[in-house]
């Protein structure tokens, strides 16, 4: 059965921490592994990463992929009260497989 | 930017109703996607279809149906709506191996 499984579920830190997000992948058809920010509305598109070992950056947010122990992170550095939000990874190719996402809470 | 419209953001039917929920995208993209989102379960997959007229199940199709006459249009339909179908319904679309775009999202209540 294919299984994308987030870790931690929740998470709770103040503003100027540093935060790792956690995403493991049993996915049969995979190529890609997603990662998208959901606030009130629709996830919107954060990282793409096809290529183990190869670091993504987008400001004070990266993302790194393990293709060969099956996971991937993301690190926000320097956090902020608007990185508050739901993260989610999804891995696959075409047909992607969610996981239930981890929740961040950034505290004044 | 990629726009994938859903024609409501929220909307409230009772129990036995047939319901259509319709997705616009406007980026020609093959890929089109119907997700439901619940507390703790993230995004399961109903529907999705890869092509005009081309429909595949996903994780949960039980209860739903789907049609895509247009490229740019994916509609789901609850048959029969039930009490356990209230949700948050999530449209998305993508090009060929690309990452998936969401629409706002619809917030359905089934009473």
């Amino acid at each position: 059965e294919d299984k994308v499984v987030q870790s931690p579920l929740s998470l709770v830190v103040h503003e100027g921490d540093t935060v790792t997000l956690n995403c493991s992948y049993e996915v049969t058809n995979f190529r890609s592994l997603l990662w998208y920010k959901q606030e009130k509305k629709a996830p919107t598109f954060l990282f793409m990463l096809t290529s183990s070992g190869i670091e993504k950056k987008s400001g004070r947010l990266s993302s790194i992929l393990d293709k060969k122990e099956l996971f991937s992170i993301l690190n926000i550095t320097a956090t902020q009260t608007g990185d508050s939000a739901i993260y989610l990874c999804a891995g696959g190719f075409n047909k992607f497989y969610f996981g239930s996402g981890t929740k961040l809470n950034v505290k004044p | 930017d990629v726009k994938v419209t859903q024609s409501s953001r929220y909307l409230v039917k009772r129990t036995g109703e047939k319901v259509f929920l319709e997705c616009v995208q406007d980026m020609d993209h093959e890929n089109m996607f119907w997700y439901r989102q619940d507390p703790g379960l993230g995004l399961r997959l109903i529907y999705f279809s890869y092509d005009v007229k081309m429909k595949e199940k996903g994780d949960i199709p039980e209860g739903y149906s789907v049609s895509r006459e247009k490229k740019e249009r994916f509609s789901l339909i609850l048959e029969s709506a039930s009490t356990n179908q209230t949700s948050m319904y999530l449209c998305a679309s993508s090009g060929l191996d690309q990452p998936q775009h969401f629409g706002d999202g619809t917030r359905l209540s089934i009473l």
